[in-house]
């Protein structure tokens, strides 16, 4: 079975400052990789995915992720924090299969504080 | 605009009574899913449905129930039987094609209150 662990609950980074939040994962073959942002009390809205090719992989709003297959790691960077985005951030990875529509596995999520 | 649309954003509920959740979506997309959310908990799966008239269990299903008669519809319904059901409930939905397999578009969720 498949499974996601983000270690960092809560990070606080001041504006302008740099951003890595971690994320590693489990699962025997191939995965499909993805990073969503959530605002309070909003749904979910994708920033970026990884299927296979280049494992540095460009979102939205800036964001960036590197796929390290060696680390098992989906770790997402951005060089330059906003106050926007302050927010909950997830990793989640599903099955890579030829059909697609499989289930996905969440992590538990990281909160967001951005400190002027 | 293509979306996913959740109603009612609020939920208030006595004890005891069931109560459905709408989910609708306009993309055309073959899947369906439901999550709960708590805090510190992430998104669990409570059920999915890869086509009309078929749907699966999630990893939380005991004391909710679900049905896909349309391919747009995806209700859900929270039974008396769930012990603790007050949450953040989000819907889901992806199309399964070559360039966004397993890609997921979510609602704006719903949050239940059972008093």
């Amino acid at each position: 079975a498949q499974s996601v662990t983000q270690p960092d609950i809560h990070i606080t980074v001041s504006e302008g400052a740099s951003l890595e939040l971690r994320c590693n994962y489990s699962y025997g073959a191939t995965p499909y990789l993805f990073w969503y942002v959530q605002s309070p009390g909003q749904g979910l809205q994708l920033l970026l995915k990884y299927f296979s090719g280049d494992t540095l992989v460009q979102g939205i709003k800036g964001f960036e992720a590197e796929f390290k297959r060696s680390q098992s790691s989906f770790n997402l960077r951005k060089p330059s924090v906003h106050w926007s985005d302050a927010a909950e951030y997830f990793c989640a990875v599903g099955a890579g299969t030829n059909f697609g529509n499989e289930k996905l596995t969440f992590g538990t999520g990281t909160r967001l504080t951005i400190i002027p | 605009d293509g979306g996913i649309t959740q109603s009612p954003k609020y939920l208030f509920r006595k004890e005891g009574q069931n109560v459905t959740l709408s989910c609708e979506q306009n993309l055309n997309h073959d899947a369906m899913y439901w999550y709960r959310q708590d805090p510190g908990q992430g998104l669990r799966l409570i059920y999915y449905s890869q086509i009309v008239n078929d749907f699966q269990k999630g990893d939380i299903a005991e004391g909710y129930s679900v049905s896909r008669e349309k391919k747009e519809s995806f209700p859900l319904t929270v039974t008396s039987a769930q012990k603790n059901p007050t949450a953040f409930y989000l819907c889901a939905s992806s199309s399964g094609t070559p360039t966004s397999y397993n890609e997921q578009f979510f609602g704006p969720g719903t949050r239940l209150t059972v008093l």
